[in-house]
């Protein structure tokens, strides 16, 4: 069965600090990867999404993650974080020859102190 | 913002009863598909319905069904409720059901089973 693993359950950082949040798989077939967020208070909402193409992919607000194929993983990465990244990180996959599921990790929370 | 709403928003119920949860999906989505997050978990995927048929399920057993609507609002179903259903349901529309699609979601139906 797949599986998403991230490795940290909770980070805290100061602001500018860089951030870079862990996520891997299993799966041995082709893949789509996302990153999840959720605000206080708001919905999940998409911060970025791999599915072909160049490895290095960018979203919105400065984050970006790199798909390793070799290593399973797909980290999400920001140089310089800011309060307002406080929030909860869901890595996501999607076995595209199992139809259209994703299979979320467990949620990374992010805490940024100013 | 999203513009998919789900209702109700809390809602208490015993083992053994029904429940009926409701979502309306974006304008313009002919997708939905329904997670279910336990405390502390990722969202899990239970089934999506594209133009009123279901297009696939996960892990979960019969007593979780589901109806998509000729407007393409969405209900989930669950019979003969256990304690481990307690969760935050979650509804998520999409443009197209396919496999890199992005996900619109709704802030959740809290459910406490009793």
């Amino acid at each position: 069965a797949q599986s998403v693993s991230q490795h940290n359950h909770h980070v805290i950082l100061s602001e500018a600090a860089s951030l870079e949040l862990g996520c891997n798989y299993s799966y041995g077939g082709t893949v789509n990867l996302f990153w999840y967020v959720q605000y206080p208070g708001q919905h999940l909402q998409l911060l970025l999404k791999y599915f072909s193409g160049d490895p290095l992919v960018k979203g919105i607000k400065g984050f970006e993650a790199e798909f390793i194929k070799s290593k399973f993983s797909f980290n999400l990465r920001k140089p310089s974080v800011q309060w307002s990244d406080t929030a909860e990180y869901f890595c996501a996959v999607n076995a595209r020859a199992a139809g259209t599921a994703l299979i979320f990790g467990k949620g990374t929370t992010l805490s940024v102190s100013s | 913002e999203t513009g998919v709403t789900q209702s109700p928003t809390h809602l208490i119920k015993t083992r053994g009863q029904q429940v009926t949860l409701r979502c309306s999906s974006q304008s313009g989505h002919n997708t939905v598909s329904w997670y279910q997050q336990a405390l502390g978990q990722g969202p899990q995927f239970i089934f999506q319905y594209y133009r009123e048929e279901e297009n696939g399920r996960g892990n979960f057993p019969p007593r979780f069904s589901g109806l998509q609507f000729p407007n393409y609002s969405s209900e989930l179903n669950v019979n003969a409720l256990e304690l481990d259903d307690s969760a935050l349901y979650l509804c998520a529309s999409s443009l197209r059901a396919t496999t890199n699609e992005k996900l619109f979601f709704g802030s959740g139906t809290q459910l406490s089973v009793l």
